[in-house]
């Protein structure tokens, strides 16, 4: 089946630590995003690239870095610099080739600083 | 910049009934795209619908069907047949006007369905 997975479900941080959480697709998209959620809230992008090697900061990037060395892979590290990191996150992928460019998710990390 | 704008918090609907959420959008580009999202209390986001401004017809997906008013500037959902699965928060989005085809959210609105 294709789709997108994340890991962990949920993920527990001390202050001052970075963590890294994984995104895999094997939808063979080309573009992925990084969005977060608080409660009650929309989403947020975080990160997002649309080529192997390159990737643009979104509207909340600060405290936040990615890489993509694989197409199928994007993992997001959330660092101590960023100071209000308890969220849900969520990643997507697209194919920008051909409309309507709708993005497919996965399942998400919770994440909690403790 | 583009803006979506749920107004609605919470709704709750009677099994089997219709429900109408709405949305409106803000964007000074003539060609766009609206999306439906539902997200479950897992979290996972599911498309739902989409609509694209120069299409004629509004968009059905099953139960699911966007009541688009262009000259207005909304895009609803109507759920047609509520079931208690529905329960759920529920989103409108916008593409970005730049390259990056990123998605602008509304903050969403909580439907609850009731037995």
């Amino acid at each position: 089946d294709g789709g997108i997975t994340q890991s962990p479900k949920y993920l527990f941080r001390k202050e001052g630590q970075n963590v890294t959480l994984s995104c895999e697709q094997n939808l063979n998209h080309d573009a992925m995003y990084w969005y977060r959620q608080d409660p009650g809230q929309g989403l947020r992008l975080i990160y997002y690239s649309q080529i192997v090697n390159d990737f643009q900061k979104g509207d909340i990037a600060e405290g936040y870095s990615v890489s993509r060395e694989k197409k199928e892979s994007f993992p997001l590290t959330v660092t101590s610099a960023q100071k209000n990191p308890t969220a849900f996150y969520l990643c997507a992928s697209t194919s920008p080739v051909v409309g309507p460019y709708e993005q497919f998710f996965g399942p998400g990390t919770r994440l909690t600083v403790l | 910049a583009q803006k979506i704008t749920q107004t609605q918090p919470g709704m709750f609907v009677q099994e089997k009934e219709a429900v109408t959420l709405d949305c409106t959008y803000d964007t000074s580009d003539q060609s766009y795209g609206l999306f439906w999202y539902k997200q479950p209390s897992s979290g996972e986001m599911i498309f739902l619908i989409y609509q694209g401004s120069y299409d004629e017809q509004n968009a059905t997906e099953g139960r699911y069907s966007l009541n688009f008013q262009k000259a207005r500037k909304s895009a609803n959902l109507v759920i047609s047949a509520s079931q208690l699965g529905d329960s759920a928060m529920y989103f409108c989005a916008t593409l970005g006007m730049d390259s990056s085809y990123k998605l602008i959210f509304g903050s969403g609105t909580r439907l609850l369905v009731r037995p």
